[in-house]
């Protein structure tokens, strides 16, 4: 069974700071999303990433794959209150499934 | 486009009652997903389906059913429910895309079972 890891769990912060989450596994990816939650409401999708390396940027969020392709990372640059939620990444292992972390929980104080 | 949608939002059991959840999607997708959502467990997959008519089991699949009579629709069956299923409920879709794999979330199901 392929384990994703995030960190940190949880992060407050002030509006303004920038900050960046992990995601890892010891195995490698085929392809990783990071998807988006807030409170009642499903995951929605943020970004894939597939290539070894890539970095992909949306607005003040900048999302990097690793070399190796076994970790990721989510950089946001300025964060606003609107940043706030539950941050999660997915990793297809090279079957029908993703395999979810736990999310890191992120609020951003005005 | 609704996207995908879940039926119902809220419900409440009590141990031993039945229920079926259930999910459709409108994109035409052929891959469907069962998630639970546990505070600081994330998502956990509890049945998927490849195709019209085929499912299969992921992580936590013990006390629940699922069937996939047409594509657009998947519905996720509690036999007789335990306080252990009080969990939100995730249903997801996906394309046949092998490269990006990017799934659709519903709303969420919130059960309680007393």
């Amino acid at each position: 069974t392929q384990l994703l890891e995030q960190s940190p769990q949880f992060l407050s912060i002030q509006e303004g700071e920038n900050l960046t989450v992990y995601c890892n596994s010891s195995s490698v990816f085929s392809s990783l999303q990071w998807y988006r939650q807030e409170p009642g409401e499903g995951p929605v999708l943020l970004v894939t990433v597939v290539t070894g390396g890539e970095v992909k940027k949306l607005k003040r969020l900048t999302f990097q794959f690793g070399d190796a392709r076994k970790d990721s990372s989510l950089h946001i640059t300025a964060a606003q209150p609107g940043d706030t939620g539950l941050y999660l990444c997915g990793a297809n292992f090279g079957n029908e499934k993703l395999t979810f972390g736990t999310g890191t929980r992120l609020t951003i104080i005005p | 486009n609704a996207g995908v949608t879940q039926t119902p939002k809220f419900r409440v059991l009590k141990t031993g009652q039945s229920m079926t959840l259930l999910c459709a999607q409108d994109m035409n997708h052929e891959y469907m997903y069962w998630y639970r959502q546990d505070p600081g467990m994330g998502l956990r997959l509890i049945h998927y389906s490849v195709g019209e008519g085929t499912t299969a089991k992921g992580e936590v699949p013990d006390g629940y059913n699922v069937s996939r009579l047409k594509k657009q629709n998947f519905l996720l069956g509690l036999e007789s429910a335990a306080p252990s299923q009080t969990s939100v409920y995730f249903c997801a879709s996906r394309s046949r895309d092998r490269v990006s794999y990017e799934q659709y979330f519903g709303p969420g199901t919130r059960l309680t079972v007393t």
